[in-house]
């Protein structure tokens, strides 16, 4: 059975702050890693992960994948109030199925 | 482009009742896909469809059934609503991009409570 396990469960920073969110994961046939926000309502797309190794970067967001250690970071600096939400990571295997893990929630006080 | 669009938005059901979900994406996606999510759990995947005409059974497929008569839309049927039904639905649509699959959009979800 595919598995995402996904730590902290939650935490609180300030604003200013870095945060690094974790993703560790088991399933068959791997295909890719996606990380996902998700504040009130539909889960928005950050990244998309394929190579070990090769980090993906949006602004104050970014994200490696170790597919030899099978996790995944997406770390976030400068933290602002808007980047409260929760954290999704999800692993894509053979079939078009994605796995989700049960999501980092991040809240960024002033 | 309105992409994934999901009605009801709310909805209360007594138990036994029977209802239908709809989910309807305008970006021609090949693949569609319903979710459940419950606090804490992340999404699970109910069912799935690769194409018109087809569907497939995710991971938590029992009391639900889907239809996808047309490629823009993707129904889920619950027969008999039972309390442990209650939840927030999702759906989600996305197409193969030649190297591999796209991320999913997902619509802006359905909150259902069974009474």
């Amino acid at each position: 059975e595919d598995k995402v396990v996904q730590s902290p469960l939650s935490l609180v920073v300030h604003e200013g702050d870095t945060v690094t969110l974790n993703c560790s994961y088991e399933v068959t046939n791997f295909r890719s890693l996606l990380w996902y926000k998700q504040e009130k309502k539909a889960p928005t797309f950050l990244f998309m992960l394929t190579s070990s190794g090769i980090e993906k970067k949006s602004g104050r967001l970014s994200s490696i994948l170790d597919k030899k250690e099978l996790f995944s970071i997406l770390n976030i600096t400068a933290t602002q109030t808007g980047d409260s939400a929760v954290y999704l990571c999800a692993v894509e295997a053979a079939g078009n199925k994605l796995t989700f893990g049960g999501g980092t929630r991040v809240l960024v006080k002033p | 482009n309105a992409g994934v669009t999901q009605t009801p938005k709310f909805r209360v059901l007594k138990t036994g009742q029977s209802m239908t979900l709809l989910c309807a994406q305008d970006m021609n996606h090949e693949y569609m896909y319903w979710y459940r999510q419950d606090p804490g759990m992340g999404l699970r995947l109910i069912h799935y469809s690769v194409g018109e005409g087809t569907t497939a059974k995710g991971e938590v497929p029992d009391g639900y059934n889907v239809s996808r008569l047309k490629k823009q839309n993707f129904l889920l049927g619950l027969e008999s609503a039972a309390p442990s039904q209650t939840s927030v639905y999702f759906c989600a649509s996305s197409y193969w991009g030649g190297e591999g699959n796209q991320p999913q959009h997902f619509g802006d979800g359905t909150r259902l409570s069974i009474l």
